[in-house]
């Protein structure tokens, strides 16, 4: 089926760094999430993108967030500061129109 | 208050059985219930997926059985393999296309 790629699959970073994660989406799709996962519970939802803006986030995505897709090229979440709450295995999907969402492998960020 | 549940955190069956996930939601907007299938160190990916206007969906050995009044749907995995072996999350949206709320997800064991 359709492929999305993220990169890098793993990170570790201190605390109060900055962590850009890259998202290269399946190459018609539309519409861009990000999910969150932390170990051994559920995923959540983080945040949506559409045609260059946000469309829903939740309350996990907080202000040290943000997303954007420069260029058409990768879909990134950048999380400047980070915390220690923030190491988790982050999820990104897409999706051609309101339809089936594709998910990534993920990337597992530790927080130190 | 998970809005998604799984009410088996694990199961196993044996290879030819038939597995039953369950699964029940809260939101009675939710009306897309797609199940998601993963492996270790993979993101999710779609397996088969069912909208409220419908009571059954089947695909090969896949099935979801739905029952709206009852808020509850079940994934039947038929004649069990041991490469079925996997975490599957039931997760549901408002419409196609909108955020995903996951379910907790149902570590499958098929022995051989």
């Amino acid at each position: 089926g359709p492929k999305v790629l993220q990169i890098p699959s793993h990170q570790i970073i201190d605390m109060g760094q900055m962590v850009t994660l890259n998202c290269d989406p399946v190459s018609n799709h539309l519409y861009f999430y990000w999910y969150k996962q932390i170990l051994g519970q559920q995923m959540e939802f983080l945040v949506n993108f559409y045609n260059g803006k946000v469309m829903e986030k939740s309350k996990l995505f907080k202000d040290q967030f943000s997303v954007e897709r420069p260029d058409g090229s990768y879909f990134t979440l950048k999380i400047q500061p980070t915390a220690l709450e923030d190491s988790a295995v982050y999820f990104c999907a897409s999706s051609l129109l309101k339809d089936t969402q594709y998910f990534g492998p993920g990337t597992r960020l530790l927080v130190l | 208050q998970q809005q998604v549940r799984q009410s088996s955190q694990s199961l196993t069956v044996w290879e030819g059985e038939t597995a039953i996930l369950n699964c029940s939601y809260e939101n009675s907007a939710f009306d897309y219930f797609p199940w998601y299938q993963q492996f270790p160190g993979e993101g999710p990916a779609l397996l088969i997926a069912i909208r409220s206007v419908s009571d059954k969906k089947e695909d090969g050995r896949f099935t979801i059985f739905f029952n709206k009044r009852e808020k509850n749907l079940s994934l039947h995995i038929k004649d069990s393999q041991p490469g079925d072996s996997a975490t599957y999350f039931c997760a549901a949206s408002a419409n196609a296309g909108a955020k995903l709320t996951f379910g907790g997800g149902t570590r499958l064991t098929v022995r051989p």
